[in-house]
């Protein structure tokens, strides 16, 4: 695709359910990254996905947070029993190889509010 | 560790104005640094970044900053504001072999007639 593509874009539910959030990385990219953007903490490293390494989780707030890669392409953000300071954006970016000066491309976000 | 940190959260410029947006940042090692663009509804864009070439960094839409180490700056300029500039924008640092941005809080700009 052109771009980093994220669904869904809104998503509403209520404290306690889970959520899975997806996010499409552009073709080719081989590192996907999870940030979160909220009132409170700002723009936050979540997770990060190079390859078929181990994946960095340093950015992780709490074990109810987790993701995973398939086939090292797609990549799913769950968050279990959701709290309402779980409310953000979250945003995925990718690059190409995961060099340390590459740019990152983000997508458009899902914006995420638990009631 | 290494941390950013952007002064004024909201800047007004009049269209025409230069533009001015204060980035300064923390790092024990040579830092990457990069600006991004926020527009309402919609994913960061890169406008430039800084990765240890030339300190004079230009971007996209006109935009460009400037490192300067014994100023741990990295300010970013626009010399005439236009209405689509307003949005809101990040300084982020990348440093110590991570992988991970670590973004400041945002400016949001705003640009009047």
């Amino acid at each position: 695709g052109a771009g980093v593509s994220q669904s869904p874009s809104n998503k509403v539910t209520e404290k306690g359910k889970d959520v899975e959030l997806r996010c499409d990385p552009i073709s080719g990219h081989t590192a996907l990254y999870w940030y979160r953007q909220s009132l409170g903490q700002g723009l936050e490293f979540l997770i990060y996905f190079q390859g078929n390494s181990a994946p960095d989780k340093s950015g992780l707030p709490s074990d109810r947070f987790s993701a995973e890669r398939t086939g090292g392409s797609v990549s799913t953000l769950t968050i279990q029993r959701t709290q309402q300071e779980d409310s953000a954006v979250y945003l995925c970016a990718s690059s190409l190889v995961g060099h340390f000066q590459e740019t990152q491309y983000f997508g458009p976000g899902t914006r995420l509010l638990v009631l | 560790a290494q941390s950013v940190t952007q002064l004024g959260s909201h800047v007004s410029v009049s269209e025409g104005a230069l533009v001015l947006l204060r980035c300064n940042y923390s790092s024990s090692v040579p830092p990457y640094l990069f600006w991004y663009v926020q527009y309402p509804n919609q994913g960061l864009q890169l406008l430039l970044k800084y990765t240890s070439a030339a300190t004079l960094v230009k971007g996209i839409n006109g935009f460009e900053a400037e490192f300067k180490k014994s100023e741990t700056s990295f300010h970013l300029t626009k010399p005439s504001a236009h209405m689509s500039d307003a949005a809101e924008y990040f300084c982020a640092v990348m440093a110590g072999g991570g992988n991970k941005l670590t973004f400041g809080t945002g400016t949001q700009l705003k640009v009047e007639l």
